[in-house]
């Protein structure tokens, strides 16, 4: 059971480019979420999906989009990446009343 | 909003006793619990339902103050591993029987370290 699984591990970006962060979840949880982790910021909500169709604002959702691109996928993308971004990101999904995360994304912009 | 955890950081002793502290400026229908470790996830730990329910771990027990929109995790008898940076969600959505959940936001974390 792979639970949620998270593509790239690691990136290292130059400022100005762009790329996409997958993630994918094999639980048939209905809501997916997006974060960032910052040391001494905690773990910031970026976007947040409630259900397959739907996607909404978190609390830092400047200088991102995402694709609910199915039941199972939810897409962060950095349309023009910047130094500010560098950060570890997190997915997570959730069924009930525990949301399962990935193992991360550690995004590096210089 | 992010709700707001005290204290930032907490150093014990094995077989010491411990208190997070987790409040929001807004009303909540729920409040979560989860450790993470170093270089990993974050994990569930328990989740506090508005109305008294709870739901979680053997060990670690919570408090939930509906009207002050506080929670408390308590740490009793230490182990050593114990130690991560235990983070508070909370969660502005009523549940209504269905699957789909709304925002899941969390607070700074609090850094735990347990010596022997």
């Amino acid at each position: 059971n792979a639970g949620v699984t998270q593509t790239p591990k690691f990136q290292v970006l130059k400022t100005g480019q762009s790329m996409t962060l997958q993630c994918a979840q094999d639980m048939n949880h209905n809501s997916m979420y997006w974060y960032r982790q910052d040391p001494g910021m905690g773990l910031r909500l970026i976007y947040y999906s409630a259900s397959e169709g739907t996607t909404d604002k978190g609390e830092v959702p400047n200088g991102y989009n995402v694709s609910r691109l199915n039941k199972r996928e939810f897409s962060l993308r950095l349309e023009s990446a910047a130094p500010s971004q560098t950060s570890v990101y997190f997915c997570a999904s959730r069924g009930g009343t525990e949301a399962f995360f990935g193992q991360g994304t550690r995004l590096t912009v210089v | 909003q992010q709700p707001v955890q005290s204290p930032q950081a907490v150093i014990l002793r094995e077989g010491e006793d411990a208190v997070i502290n987790c409040s929001s400026s807004k009303a909540l229908y729920s409040v979560h619990w989860y450790r993470q470790k170093h270089g990993e996830a974050p994990v569930f730990l328990m989740i506090l339902l508005k109305g008294g329910e709870q739901k979680g771990h053997e060990k670690i027990s919570a408090s939930f103050n509906e009207k002050k929109q506080q929670s408390s995790l308590y740490l009793t008898a230490s182990q050593l591993s114990y130690s991560g940076t235990y983070f508070c969600g909370t969660d502005s959505t009523p549940y209504a029987g269905g699957t789909s959940y709304g925002k899941l936001t969390f607070g700074q974390g609090t850094i735990l370290t347990v010596h022997p």
